[in-house]
């Protein structure tokens, strides 16, 4: 099955300053992949997603990237705020199943 | 008010007991999951659903037991043969499953400890 690994796991960054999370698969056939942001105590929602026909995807001050051929793909916060902080899931989908990184924990100091 | 209800938000239980937390979704989709989540392991799938009277294993699905007998209930019985089952439960739903399927949409969850 997918396996979809995340990181880091914790990520401390100063207010406006940028943000990467990265995450690797390893079914090929996975086609789509989306980000959920889950803040403390509150259930998972998503924040973007890509398919697998697109290498990049824009929405404000978050942008993710997609490179099939190495199999992974990583989310960009710009200009970080501290309502960003947060735990970050990547996600890989293949067939029916939705399978999730570990999650990254991030942190912005004011 | 559209959205996926989880009930109860805590629960406790006592070893050897089973214990049943309910899922229902108004928002007419098709496909249902279950996830628990613990701590530094992300989201695991215990079981899903792409329509009613049908239901497939997750990857941890040791321990546990579903039904679907109408669209908008998925109710995940925890048993007693659930080793750790002292986790975070979410329940989710998406339009449809399969190739096409998009977004998931997460209940606020349950949290379960068995004492």
């Amino acid at each position: 099955g997918e396996n979809v690994e995340q990181h880091p796991s914790t990520l401390s960054v100063q207010e406006g300053d940028s943000a990467v999370i990265k995450c690797t698969y390893s079914d090929s056939a996975s086609n789509y992949f989306p980000w959920y942001k889950q803040e403390l105590g509150k259930r998972p929602q998503l924040i973007i997603d890509i398919r697998s026909n697109v290498g990049e995807k824009k929405d404000q001050r978050i942008a993710v990237t997609l490179n099939k051929t190495a199999k992974h793909f990583s989310l960009h916060i710009t200009e970080t705020q501290p309502e960003d902080s947060a735990v970050y899931f990547c996600a890989a989908k293949g067939d029916y199943k939705l399978s999730f990184g570990a999650g990254t924990t991030v942190t912005v100091r004011a | 008010d559209g959205g996926i209800t989880q009930s109860p938000k805590y629960l406790f239980r006592k070893e050897g007991q089973n214990v049943t937390l309910s899922c229902e979704q108004n928002l007419n989709h098709d496909a249902m999951y279950w996830y628990r989540q613990d701590p530094g392991q992300g989201l695991r799938l215990i079981y899903y659903s792409q329509i009613v009277n049908d239901f497939q294993k997750g990857d941890i699905a040791e321990g546990y037991s579903v039904s679907r007998e109408k669209k908008e209930s998925f109710p995940l019985t925890v048993t007693s043969a659930q080793k750790n089952p002292t986790a975070f439960y979410l329940c989710a739903s998406s339009i449809r499953t399969g190739w096409l399927a998009g977004e998931l949409f997460f209940g606020e969850g349950s949290r379960l400890t068995v004492l």
